[in-house]
């Protein structure tokens, strides 16, 4: 199956400080990436969808200028948390989906192994 | 909108018992399936999915069928092992509403020597 990765695998910053993670599609083109939040003992929760070479679109609720994401390149989104808080500590998790039309195969998401962030 | 529910857990079994973990969807367009799992501080496993009414997901004994007649995926395993102690996500994936994926609240299962 088609691999994503994440880096870092796990950041600890000083409050007010930004961090940016990356996700990386590395066998297969992206032009859609999805960054999902998932606060402990929760589900994932959809943050934006980045798409390439054009904005991201961001769901109801979350803050684009504090989660700020570039999707620069078909293998590569970055999500930098600006001016990070306490309360934006949690697991960060993108994914990936390989262009094409019609359902089945093109349907499926793979998902980057997740980036726990700890802000003090 | 498209949303999923998944029975509460946590799920206590012991060894080798039946397992089933409640998922009903409502989605326009034609949705596939999924169930994901997620160890202990680790990301996101596929563990099975369905494209379509009517097929059936199945690996590592477990197993699921998209049943659009009751817009169900109840997720099954006929001998739970320790190891299978986790958090189980069913999700859905639409062609309508950008490919967004939307999961399930999650279920934990706890299995018992």
């Amino acid at each position: 199956g088609a691999v994503v990765s994440q880096h870092p695998s796990w950041v600890i910053c000083k409050s007010g400080t930004s961090v940016k993670i990356e996700c990386r599609s590395l066998d297969f083109q992206a032009t859609t990436m999805f960054w999902y939040r998932q606060f402990p003992k929760q589900s994932l929760m959809l943050m934006a969808t980045s798409n390439e070479g054009s904005k991201a679109t961001y769901e109801q609720g979350v803050e684009k200028d504090k989660f700020l994401i570039n999707h620069a390149s078909l293998t590569l989104s970055t999500l930098t948390v600006t001016s990070a808080h306490p309360e934006d500590s949690s697991f960060y998790i993108c994914s990936a989906r390989e262009p094409g039309q019609g359902g089945g195969r093109y349907n499926e998401q793979f998902f980057g192994p997740g980036t726990r962030l700890t802000v003090l | 909108g498209n949303s999923v529910t998944q029975m509460e857990g946590p799920v206590t079994l012991s060894e080798e018992a039946f397992l089933t973990i409640n998922c009903t969807y409502t989605a326009t367009g034609y949705p596939s399936l999924f169930w994901y799992v997620q160890y202990p501080g680790e990301g996101l496993q596929l563990l099975l999915k369905a494209t379509k009414a009517d097929d059936k997901g199945s690996n590592k004994g477990f197993e699921a069928t998209y049943r659009k007649e009751t817009t169900s995926f109840h997720l099954e395993k006929g001998s739970v092992q320790v190891s299978d102690s986790a958090v189980y996500f069913c999700a859905l994936t639409s062609n309508t509403g950008g490919f967004k994926t939307i999961f399930g609240a999650g279920t934990r299962l706890f299995v018992k020597a």
